[in-house]
């Protein structure tokens, strides 16, 4: 079975530009959840989804940062203006509703900015 | 709230050693428990998991039990490979938030040959 699908791998963009990550679930998965990963802050819960719905995204750092989910199997992390300090690894991941508190990630997408 | 505490790293062994990794929670009601690898360059996988008190997960000779009484959840190996090189992080679940997981801040585990 596939797990979760993110893109790009590696990023690398200079300051400002805007930097859009994105992510394929599991499929009959119900929520996606996008965490942040840097060595200063260890790993952060940036937003979660069920159904499609933004449940909570407390975590999203602020106004630059935006996650969208237009379908049960698409999602993205927008990130307008970038900034250095956005450096960071970011893991999107997804659970069932049938067992909600077990976790499948992706790779993660290893972004730079400059 | 809900918080996770793991022993610091980085920890080092030599083949075939003995692995204890001290995890320690803070939570309301009663929480899942988890155990993620992260081996170098990759993302997060689940090792192991309970769900609730005096429950064993086990995993490719890792084992942890969920002990309430002293909100532990320590992990275990009898005989650590090389391979185990990775950072492991401890996890839980409030299983009345559909699945947020709060981490404790990774143990960096090198095993030498």
């Amino acid at each position: 079975d596939a797990g979760v699908i993110q893109s790009p791998r590696h990023e690398v963009t200079e300051m400002g530009q805007e930097v859009t990550l994105r992510c394929k679930p599991i499929s009959g998965h119900n929520s996606l959840f996008w965490y942040r990963q840097t060595m200063m802050r260890g790993l952060e819960l940036l937003i979660y989804f069920n159904n499609n719905v933004p449940i909570d995204d407390s975590g999203m750092p602020e106004d630059r940062f935006s996650a969208k989910m237009p379908n049960a199997s698409f999602s993205t992390l927008k990130i307008q203006p970038s900034e250095p300090r956005d450096s960071a690894v970011y893991f999107c991941a997804s659970s069932p509703d049938r067992d909600p508190n077990t976790i499948y990630f992706g790779e993660g997408s290893w972004l730079t900015v400059v | 709230g809900n918080s996770v505490t793991q022993m610091e790293g980085p920890v080092t062994l030599s083949e075939e050693a003995f692995l204890t990794i001290n995890c320690t929670y803070t939570a309301t009601g009663y929480p899942s428990l988890f155990w993620y690898v992260q081996y170098p360059g990759e993302g997060l996988q689940l090792l192991l998991k309970a769900t609730k008190a005096d429950d064993k997960g086990s995993n490719k000779g890792f084992e942890a039990t969920y002990r309430k009484e002293t909100t532990s959840f320590h992990l275990e190996k009898g005989s650590v490979q090389v391979s185990d090189s990775a950072v492991y992080f401890c996890a839980l679940s409030d299983n009345n938030q559909g699945g947020k997981l709060i981490f404790g801040q990774g143990t960096e585990l090198s095993v030498k040959p």
